[in-house]
Formats: C-alpha cells, sequence, structure tokens
C-alpha cells in the first residue's frame, strides 16, 4: 500500500540543537502539509507545499523553523535552535488535490526537546 | 477564513452503545467535509469524507455523517461502537484550494 514515511520516528534533543524531520510523500500527490500535535493546541498547520511551491507557512514561526521540497520525493522541516516547546508530535501529509481528496498521513516524529 | 469546532473534547460511551460526535464549521464559500480518526500512536486515517451529492455518508469501520447545509455541522455517528473505536476523531474542512483545516478532536472512550 502507498505510504507516507517520516523519520525519524522519535528525536530526542537538547535545547539550542539543530532538528531536521524528513518526510516521503506518496508518488504522484502534489499537496504536502506540515502539521504539529500538542496536548495544548490540537492539530496546528505549519506549512504546505503545492507542486513543491510553499502555499502557505504562517503557522510556522518563521526565525527558527523552514520547511523545503527540494524534490518531489521529498519535504523537509527544520528547527534551528529547537526549544523546548517545540516538543511535540510532528505529521507531514500528503494528497492529491486533482484526485479523491484523500489525505494520507504518515506515522509522526516525536519530538522532544529537553 | 474557515473554522472548525467540535462541541465535546470527550465523550464516555458504553460498548455496544450509540455514538454522536457533533462537527460545526463556518466557511463562507463551499466546502469539503472530513472526519479523521487517530489511534494511540498513530497518525490520522481517513474515515469519511463528503465532497458533493448525498448529503448522508459512510465510512469505514461502520461510521456515517450527515452534512447539514443549513446548520453548516457534519456530525458523525456510530449505532454501535466498539472498544477498538476508542480513539480520538478530527473534523475537517477545506475549500476548494485551500488548506484544510481541524477541529480541536474529540477524545472517545469505549468502556465495556
Amino acid at each position: 500500500d502507498a505510504r507516507v514515511t517520516q523519520t525519524p520516528r522519535h528525536k530526542v534533543t537538547e535545547m539550542g540543537q539543530e532538528v531536521t524531520m524528513r518526510c516521503q510523500p506518496i508518488l504522484g500527490h502534489n499537496t504536502v502539509f506540515w502539521y504539529r500535535q500538542t496536548m495544548m493546541q490540537g492539530l496546528e498547520l505549519l506549512a504546505y507545499f503545492r507542486n513543491r511551491a510553499p502555499l502557505d507557512d504562517s503557522g510556522m514561526p518563521k526565525d527558527r523553523f523552514s520547511a523545503e521540497m527540494p524534490d518531489a520525493t521529498l519535504a523537509t522541516l527544520k528547527i534551528q535552535p529547537s526549544e523546548p516547546r517545540d516538543s511535540a508530535v510532528y505529521f507531514c501529509a500528503s494528497v492529491d488535490t486533482g484526485g479523491n481528496e484523500k489525505l494520507f498521513f504518515g506515522s509522526g516524529t516525536q519530538l522532544s526537546v529537553l | 477564513a474557515q473554522s472548525v469546532t467540535q462541541l465535546d473534547s470527550q465523550v464516555p460511551v458504553f460498548e455496544e452503545a450509540p455514538v454522536e460526535l457533533r462537527c460545526n464549521y463556518s466557511s463562507s464559500v463551499s466546502v469539503y467535509l472530513f472526519w479523521y480518526v487517530q489511534y494511540p500512536n498513530q497518525g490520522l486515517q481517513l474515515l469519511l469524507k463528503y465532497l458533493s451529492g448525498s448529503t448522508l455518508v459512510k465510512g469505514i469501520n461502520g461510521f456515517e455523517a450527515e452534512f447539514n447545509k443549513s446548520q453548516t455541522s457534519f456530525h458523525l455517528r456510530k449505532p454501535s461502537v466498539h472498544i477498538s473505536d476508542t480513539a480520538e476523531y478530527f473534523c475537517a474542512v477545506r475549500a476548494a484550494g485551500n488548506k484544510l483545516t481541524f477541529g480541536g478532536g474529540t477524545r472517545v472512550l469505549v468502556k465495556p
């Protein structure tokens, strides 16, 4: 079955370190989302891309977060420097907006910043 | 702009009892509506979606939802729940070309 792959599944790091999360969307999907899930805020949209172009990253703290799609098979989310408040589960999702509108989620990256 | 409100943050329910999860949305344009389920320690999975056509939508695992345009609602129902339905359920809305916006989630706890 086609699936969205996220790595790493878990990441523990110290405050101030750089964190890079990777996502491989489903082949042929033209839109990729990054969401952050916390107990307090629920699911927040951080950024999304269509055909590799960033469409909206207003949900992302610009001073420390950056999202890119270097090619159609890879999306990255970087945090530099990381802070304890960044601890959350980060989900990537992809969809073919010209298809059946079914959004596929990855299993998430559980990030803990100490 | 669009928004989604899930009125119940937690719903405890006994096994084999019916459950309804409420979802209301606001949008100035026509929308697509979705329900997603998140089992413990997993990503989200699509339960069902409304794009157009019949307002009663049937999804996986015996769930169904009804789109009510006048009330801007998309409530999710299941006539008889199982222990395995214990999960968090998210309602979501997307206007054509726009981002998918999620509600705050409803945690369903099915008790034996």
